[in-house]
């Protein structure tokens, strides 16, 4: 398997521009999260779905920040408008629970967002 | 709730030196407990895990032991090499209306030199 795969790598965009991160979690896992990761901030949960539901949003910043999963190989992330503070590295993580308990969160390489 | 204490960093060691990350855990049942390493400029992977109690996990040299009577799973290696140097998380999950979320603590950057 390919593992997580996340796109854009890196993003550079101007403030106020929408910016849309996509996450190709691995197959046949069913939980996706989304993480933030920042200097000041550490390693945050923004949101996790499970079997493409979403199940906790609390950790999502703002209402300018939404996520959705269409279905179980893809999901998004979209910051829309940007601002410079949300300049961050943004995880995508998958993991399989089903019947083993095993709780191992698979993640991507992240993708580099700086807004200027 | 749930939540993870790990040691502050940096922590800067030479080449072969003994290595200790301190890790404390609250939670409300009985949690697994985690330690993820992140390279730089990489995605966190997994280094180890305990499922209960007096468990320990190991991997690659690092050791960790699920002690629930001080609530703790500190990280530790005999002898580290500069290709250790990364950051260090510590995570617990449980089961329940929380399964498959995983709480990590604030990581500890680890610095080896040669």
């Amino acid at each position: 398997d390919a593992g997580v795969i996340q796109s854009p790598r890196h993003e550079v965009t101007e403030m106020g521009q929408e910016v849309t991160l996509r996450c190709k979690p691995i197959s046949g896992h069913d939980y996706l999260f989304w993480y933030r990761q920042t200097m000041m901030r550490g390693l945050e949960l923004l949101i996790y779905f499970n079997n493409n539901v979403p199940i906790d949003d609390s950790g999502m910043p703002e209402d300018r920040f939404s996520a959705k999963m269409p279905n179980a190989s893809f999901s998004t992330l979209k910051i829309q408008p940007s601002e410079p503070r949300d300049s961050a590295v943004y995880f995508c993580a998958s993991s399989l629970i089903g019947t083993s308990g095993s709780n191992e969160q698979f993640f991507g390489p992240g993708t580099r967002l700086t807004v200027l | 709730g749930n939540s993870v204490t790990q040691m502050e960093g940096p922590v800067t060691l030479s080449e072969e030196a003994f290595l200790t990350i301190n890790c404390t855990y609250t939670a409300t049942g009985y949690p697994s407990l985690f330690w993820y390493v992140q390279y730089p400029g990489e995605g966190l992977q997994l280094l180890l895990k305990a499922t209960k109690a007096d468990d320990k996990g190991s991997n690659k040299g690092f050791e960790a032991t699920y002690r629930k009577e001080t609530t703790s799973f500190h990280l530790e290696k005999g002898s580290v090499q500069v290709s250790d140097s990364a950051v260090y998380f510590c995570a617990l999950s449980e089961r329940g209306s929380t399964l498959g979320r995983l709480y990590f603590g604030r990581g500890t950057q680890l610095t080896v030199w040669p």
